[in-house]
């Protein structure tokens, strides 16, 4: 079946520097998603990338679609506190009458002021 | 928030016994996905339910079962609960596929 990996699964960084995290499927997505999941929290929908190549942003969050659709990023300019939390990577798998949403193993982002 | 509600928000369990989680949907969508998720990883997919059909399973053994009702609520129901069992239980609505809505999550513990 489709496996969804991000590595590396935990990422320690100053405030101020910058985060970029890579997810990578074994096939070819329809779409992708992005979560935010704060400690003791549940996950919060980003973004949802669906075309070739799509850029989109949000404030200092940039999220791409690889040409390919198998991969996807994530990059936070100038982390800040309020950026803790593990970041998913989502993609549909359609497999004959089964349909699933597969989640990558998530990033863990630690910030230090 | 979401507007995703499920409860109960925790509950402890023994093996063997059976347990009943509930989730409201969000107003507008009538898809209600189910997912599993242990310390430590990425939430795992139970099962969807669309217009209270099964739309689409992922790799749980038939001891885990759903509902969804008319009003597009749902219940997740575990049979024969086993240690490994115990994790948070969170409910998505959506449609389709598309963005998941993710309730607060119920935390099972199966002692």
């Amino acid at each position: 079946g489709q496996q969804v990996m991000q590595i590396p699964q935990y990422q320690h960084v100053q405030e101020g520097e910058d985060f970029t995290r890579y997810c990578n499927s074994s096939t070819t997505l329809s779409n992708t998603q992005w979560y935010k999941q704060r400690p003791g929290g549940h996950p919060v929908f980003l973004i949802q990338l669906v075309k070739s190549g799509e850029v989109k942003k949000q404030k200092r969050l940039t999220f791409q679609f690889g040409e390919a659709k198998k991969n996807s990023s994530l990059h936070i300019t100038a982390t800040q506190t309020t950026d803790v939390g593990t970041y998913f990577c989502a993609g549909p798998e359609w497999s004959g009458a089964t349909n699933k949403l597969i989640f990558g193993t998530g990033t863990l982002l630690a910030v230090q002021p | 928030e979401t507007g995703v509600t499920q409860s109960p928000t925790h509950l402890i369990k023994t093996r063997g016994q059976q347990v009943t989680l509930r989730c409201s949907s969000q107003s507008g969508h009538n898809t209600v996905s189910w997912y599993q998720q242990a310390l430590g990883q990425g939430p795992q997919f139970i099962f969807q339910y669309y217009r209270e059909e099964e739309n689409g399973r992922g790799n749980f053994p038939p001891r885990f079962s759903g509902l969804q009702f008319p009003n597009y609520s749902s219940e997740l129901n575990v049979n024969a609960l086993e240690l490994d069992d115990s994790a948070l239980y969170l409910c998505a609505s959506s449609i389709a596929f598309n963005e998941q809505f993710f309730g607060p999550g119920t935390r099972l513990t199966v002692l």
